[in-house]
């Protein structure tokens, strides 16, 4: 069974900090994935997109990295603001399908920054 | 540009109604949309894929009786719960994608729709 499995479950650091959130997956056959953001009861904000021939990317103060060979991947948040707080989601689209499968999502990092 | 609607946004009904849920793709086509379902404090779990003009693929565990799509246009797939009971209740949320875009397995999601059945 194909998996997305997020570490920590929770976060909680003060104003500033850099920070590392981690995704791992099941199986390296993987399209692409992706990371969310989501606010309690909202829907989910796209925040970055790798797709499975790139190993990073990077949009203002965040940073996805991407190792297939190992099922990893990591979003790197850098001074982390208040506003950063949310729920963060790892989604993977895996290859069986041939990219037309929807994603599998990892339960999500519950992040908290406090001012 | 990739913009998702939904409606409604939140929705309250008796046990034993039927909900319609509109997903539009505002500003794209979308051949294939797809349904995803949220139980509180879980994550996404993808219910079905809507291409346009033919039948749904519906998951493992997910009646296609009771969860009606359709996809009859390319920007607009909707979610039937037919015959609603309290544990339909959830946080539906569609996507969307645009294949006219490089990056085209990226999917663009809708704000959700929160059904709560009495």
């Amino acid at each position: 069974k194909q998996e997305v499995t997020q570490i920590p479950a929770a976060l909680s650091v003060p104003e500033g900090e850099n920070l590392v959130l981690n995704c791992s997956f099941t199986d390296s056959a993987i399209y692409n994935l992706q990371w969310f953001r989501q606010d309690p009861g909202k829907g989910l904000t796209s925040l970055l997109l790798i797709q499975s021939s790139q190993r990073e990317q990077t949009s203002g103060r965040l940073n996805a990295s991407l190792d297939k060979s190992s099922g990893r991947s990591t979003l790197y948040i850098a001074a982390s603001q208040p506003g950063d707080s949310a729920t963060y989601l790892c989604a993977v689209t895996f290859l069986s399908g041939g990219g037309a499968d929807g994603l599998t999502f990892g339960k999500g990092t519950h992040l908290i920054i406090q001012p | 540009g990739a913009v998702v609607s939904q409606h409604p946004s939140w929705v309250i009904c008796k046990s034993g109604t039927s909900v319609k849920i509109e997903c539009r793709s505002l500003d794209f086509q979308a051949t294939t949309m797809f349904w995803y379902r949220q139980f509180p404090k879980q994550s996404l779990m993808l219910m079905a894929t809507s291409n346009e003009g033919s039948k749904a693929t519906y998951e493992q565990g997910v009646e296609k009786d009771k969860f009606l799509i359709n996809h009859a246009s390319l920007t607009l797939s909707t979610l039937t719960v037919t015959s609603a009971h309290p544990e339909d209740s959830s946080f539906y949320i569609c996507s969307a994608r645009d294949l006219a875009r490089p990056t085209f397995s990226e999917q663009f999601f809708g704000p959700g729709t929160r059904l709560t059945v009495l």
